[in-house]
């Protein structure tokens, strides 16, 4: 099957580091990404990685790939509250599947 | 950027009636276009997929009669609710496939929200 999990709940202090997590299951996937999601809105792709890559930055977010457990993360650093949404893992294999989603959310 | 414009964002409708919702790629041709649904507090379930001048690959689970795809412009495709009841009611998103950018493979329309009383 194509499962992808996260875990449901993030709860961070705004200026925090937030690390949400995906497991997926199937190895030949070529991309892998995370978008967002806000209340009664569609997805907006932050960023994405490369199967072939270990480690992606950019500018507060930096997505880590462990591609042997099959386990991707996104790090927000400096967590704002503009940053509480819904986050999914998806990955792509002729179409995208998407994670359970993580709800963030930051605190004052 | 490639941007996918779908429409109507919101709809009420009364249990019975149709309810057609529209999926645009604005600035790029779209030869395959793919229908999600979401319930509240749910991830994203693939509906369907559909290609410019054929008919829907529908996934398993999902009734084809209930849910009528047509895609018969690279620009347009239409999802369209048959005889609409309370269990419909759901948030649908369309995306539509860019060959030109293979690093972002699928761009997202805004949703549509729709409400079966």
């Amino acid at each position: 099957g194509e499962d992808v999990e996260q875990s449901l709940f993030l709860s961070v202090r705004e200026g925090d580091s937030s690390v949400i997590n995906c497991t997926y299951t199937d190895s030949s996937s070529t991309y892998l990404y995370w978008y967002k999601q806000e209340p009664g809105a569609g997805l907006q792709l932050l960023t994405y990685i490369f199967s072939n890559m270990d480690m992606k930055q950019d500018q507060r977010l930096t997505v880590l790939l462990n591609k042997k457990d099959k386990h991707l993360s996104l790090r927000i650093a400096d967590t704002q509250t503009g940053d509480s949404a819904i986050y999914f893992c998806a990955e792509y294999l002729g179409k995208l599947t998407f994670g359970t989603g993580t709800r963030l959310q930051v605190t004052l | 950027g490639a941007v996918v414009s779908q429409h109507p964002s919101w709809v009420i409708c009364k249990s019975g009636t149709s309810v057609k919702i529209e999926c645009r790629s604005l600035d790029f041709q779209a030869t395959t276009m793919f229908w999600y649904r979401q319930f509240p507090k749910q991830s994203l379930m693939l509906m369907a997929t559909s290609n410019e001048g054929s008919k829907a690959t529908y996934e398993q689970g999902v009734e084809k009669d209930k849910f009528l795809i047509n895609h018969a412009s690279l620009t347009l495709s239409t999802l369209t609710v048959t005889s609409a009841h309370p269990e419909d009611s759901s948030f649908y998103i369309c995306s539509a496939r860019d060959p030109g950018a293979p690093n972002q493979p699928q761009h997202f329309g805004d949703g549509t929200r729709l409400s079966i009383l």
